[in-house]
């Protein structure tokens, strides 16, 4: 089962926008709305920040939000703050009822 | 609030057994189906297995099947992982998550802070 592809690193500056994609195929990203993304700082348990493609959980900051297309995902953070330097992974179903993580994507804020 | 707290972790031997534990608080068992997810030092997440609310459904990635067995005692409240067969690169932090529905899904809102496993002679 290969891993769905994401940048290994991706950084911005405070107050910047930043785009991680989650790059799958027809029988994960692209065949399913069921899509998530995780925030994980070091020695912590995964945080969930979208859901469903473009959810938030509630008490999850509105400068998280998640896309679609064809079998890329993504997760925007906008107005980029120091908290946010963390790793990232994208989530989704796949056909054969398995689930599949990305790589993980390191954001880094400069 | 939602609390897992894994146990079970240590040290074995290539080819050995070992069984993990997940026990829960804090909502209705039964109502979520859960999963063991694992992450090597310094590497990112693998899902292991899922195990549907009422157990009749069981996933599992290529990596494990065969050599892992997922349950659940919805009574006690208790997410198990049974691994056989260890082998070295099944060495990592091993988490248990709920998910926020009664089947598999990639929506996991709740997760514990992991027990690790050493495989190694």
């Amino acid at each position: 089962q290969s891993a769905l592809t994401q940048p290994a690193s991706v950084s911005g500056s405070p107050g910047q926008s930043i785009t991680i994609s989650c790059t799958g195929t027809s029988d994960d990203v692209g065949g399913y709305s069921d899509v998530s993304w995780y925030q994980q700082h070091p020695g912590k348990a995964p945080k969930l920040i979208i859901y469903d493609v473009d959810n938030r959980p509630s008490g999850v900051s509105n400068r998280f939000s998640g896309s679609k297309s064809g079998n890329t995902a993504s997760l925007t953070i906008s107005g980029l703050r120091n908290e946010d330097e963390a790793d990232y992974f994208c989530n989704s179903f796949r056909t054969s009822d398995t689930l599949v993580f990305g790589g993980g994507t390191k954001v880094t804020v400069l | 609030q939602v609390q897992l707290a894994e146990s079970g972790g240590g040290v074995v031997q290539p080819g050995r057994s070992l069984r993990l534990s997940c026990a829960s608080s804090g909502f209705t068992f039964s109502q979520y189906a859960l999963h063991w997810v694992r992450q090597a030092p310094g590497k990112g997440l693998d899902w292991v297995a899922a195990i549907s609310s009422d157990g009749n459904f069981k996933y599992y990635a290529d990596s494990v099947r065969g050599r892992f067995t997922i349950s659940r005692d919805n009574s006690r409240k208790i997410l198990s992982l049974q691994m056989n067969s260890l082998r070295p690169d099944d060495a990592a932090k091993y988490f248990c998550a709920r998910d926020e529905s009664d089947y598999a899904s990639s929506r996991w809102a709740s997760w514990g802070q992991g027990t690790l496993l050493t495989v190694s002679s």
